[in-house]
């Protein structure tokens, strides 16, 4: 089945201790990216990438770190987490970057809280 | 930067109404213009999306208008049914980074039997 995982699906932690939430696509997708869900907000981006080893910042990246090694995987790394983000996170996928848009295959969402 | 308005922020209809959910961008240049269904405890997914070269594209019981004028792209729903209840979303690609996604708030639409 084509899909998006993601995991874990939720997460309790502290401030400080760093985590990661790893994201897999079985699509052969070369674009991929990771999104926050704030009530109020939106889906805000926080990094996309359009291939093995490109990665960019999306509108709210500031705290997390991303790496695209493989092209199924896209893991985000928090650092060092803060209560301010405490939020839901959703990883994407799509078959190919640019060109005006693409279908987005979404994972099924990561609740995160930092204490 | 692009910036996405959407409204209303929630939506209550009769079972068999109709749904209309509006949308403002703000880059004159952008040219896709997606629409997002978010069930409870799932992830986003595609229903219906518009390019700027279409004015109104339709399936089944969902049409997506687009108002390049204006600025506006409106979702409607016709013969709402209790599964239509789920968070909406719509979004657009701004002309600098077609890589790049700017969605809207989202609207809650509840569907009552």
């Amino acid at each position: 089945e084509a899909q998006v995982t993601q995991n874990p699906r939720y997460l309790i932690t502290v401030t400080g201790k760093k985590l990661t939430v790893t994201c897999s696509q079985n699509m052969n997708h070369e674009y991929m990216s990771w999104y926050r869900q704030d009530p109020g907000l939106g889906l805000r981006q926080i990094y996309y990438s359009m291939n093995v080893e490109v990665t960019d910042k999306g509108d709210v990246p500031e705290g997390y770190k991303v790496s695209r090694k493989e092209k199924r995987n896209f893991p985000l790394i928090l650092e060092s987490p803060s209560p301010n983000q405490t939020s839901l996170y959703f990883c994407a996928s799509s078959l190919t970057p640019g060109t005006g848009g693409q279908k987005l295959f979404f994972g099924s969402g990561t609740q995160l809280s930092v204490l | 930067g692009e910036n996405v308005e959407q409204h209303p922020s929630t939506l209550s209809v009769q079972e068999g109404d109709s749904a209309v959910i509006k949308c403002t961008y703000s880059d004159s240049a952008s040219n896709y213009f997606p629409w997002y269904k978010q069930e409870l405890g799932k992830g986003p997914q595609l229903i219906i999306d518009i390019r700027s070269n279409v004015g109104e594209k339709k399936d089944q019981r969902i049409a997506v208008t687009l108002n390049k004028t204006a600025k506006h792209f409106s979702l409607h729903i016709t013969e709402t049914q209790p599964e239509d209840s789920a968070v909406y979303f719509c979004a657009a690609y701004p002309a600098s980074s077609y890589d790049k996604v700017i969605f809207g708030p989202g609207t809650s639409l509840s569907v009552i039997p």
